[in-house]
């Protein structure tokens, strides 16, 4: 089967530092995405990883371990516009470029 | 500026009365996808299309039918709307293995 497992809801404080984990089993693996969403708006793109290792992009890291499964994002200097939901996604390919998505982790930032 | 519209964003009918979700990119991209969005079921994909005039079922189907006469539009059509439609609807598009830019959401509520 296909299974995506994040945590459903992270709160922390502005300022400080979040690691969203992202823990997946696919039939297949061609790198793994995450995307920010707001409420009642579109996700967006923030990271694709498809080495091992640490991607580092401003103040967002992902990074990815394929033996074992597992993916975190790492947010830091946290800011209240992170407030948001962080969404998790197996691009398992194949000729549909079939994505498998995770249930999103909702993320509240408190000052 | 790259981007993916749909419309209408917002939509109020009743059921048994045909509509359609229209979606259009200007990137020139091949792969178009329409999902709904749903509070604890996450983002499921309905159809899919690599192409022009190649469209694909995804995991959600049912009471769906999509077109893609050409490469920038590819509207989604629920010929009998049923109130268990009532969702947010995205639109996306992406190159072969790039990430996916969203439409801005079509929010549907079927009475």
């Amino acid at each position: 089967g296909q299974n995506i497992d994040q945590p459903t809801e992270m709160t922390a404080t502005e300022g400080a530092i979040v690691q969203i984990n992202c823990t997946y089993q696919t039939s297949g693996f061609n790198g793994l995405f995450w995307y920010q969403q707001h409420a009642g708006e579109a996700p967006t793109f923030l990271s694709y990883n498809v080495l091992d290792g640490l991607e580092e992009k401003g103040r967002f890291s992902s990074f990815l371990s394929r033996s074992k499964g597992y993916s975190y994002l790492l947010l830091k200097e946290l800011q209240m516009k992170d407030s948001a939901s962080y969404l998790c996604a197996v691009f398992v390919g194949g000729n549909n470029r079939k994505l498998i998505w995770g249930l999103g982790t909702s993320l509240a930032v408190n000052p | 500026e790259a981007q993916v519209t749909q419309n209408p964003r917002y939509l109020i009918t009743v059921t048994g009365k045909k509509l359609t979700v229209t979606c259009s990119q200007n990137m020139n991209h091949e792969y178009m996808s329409w999902y709904r969005q749903d509070p604890g079921l996450g983002l499921r994909q309905i159809y899919y299309s690599m192409n022009v005039e190649v469209t694909d079922k995804g995991d959600v189907p049912e009471g769906y039918k999509v077109s893609r006469k050409e490469k920038r539009n590819f509207p989604l059509i629920l010929e009998s709307p049923s109130p268990n439609q009532t969702s947010l609807y995205f639109c996306a598009s992406s190159r072969r293995k790039d990430e996916q830019f969203f439409g801005p959401g079509t929010r549907l509520t079927v009475l």
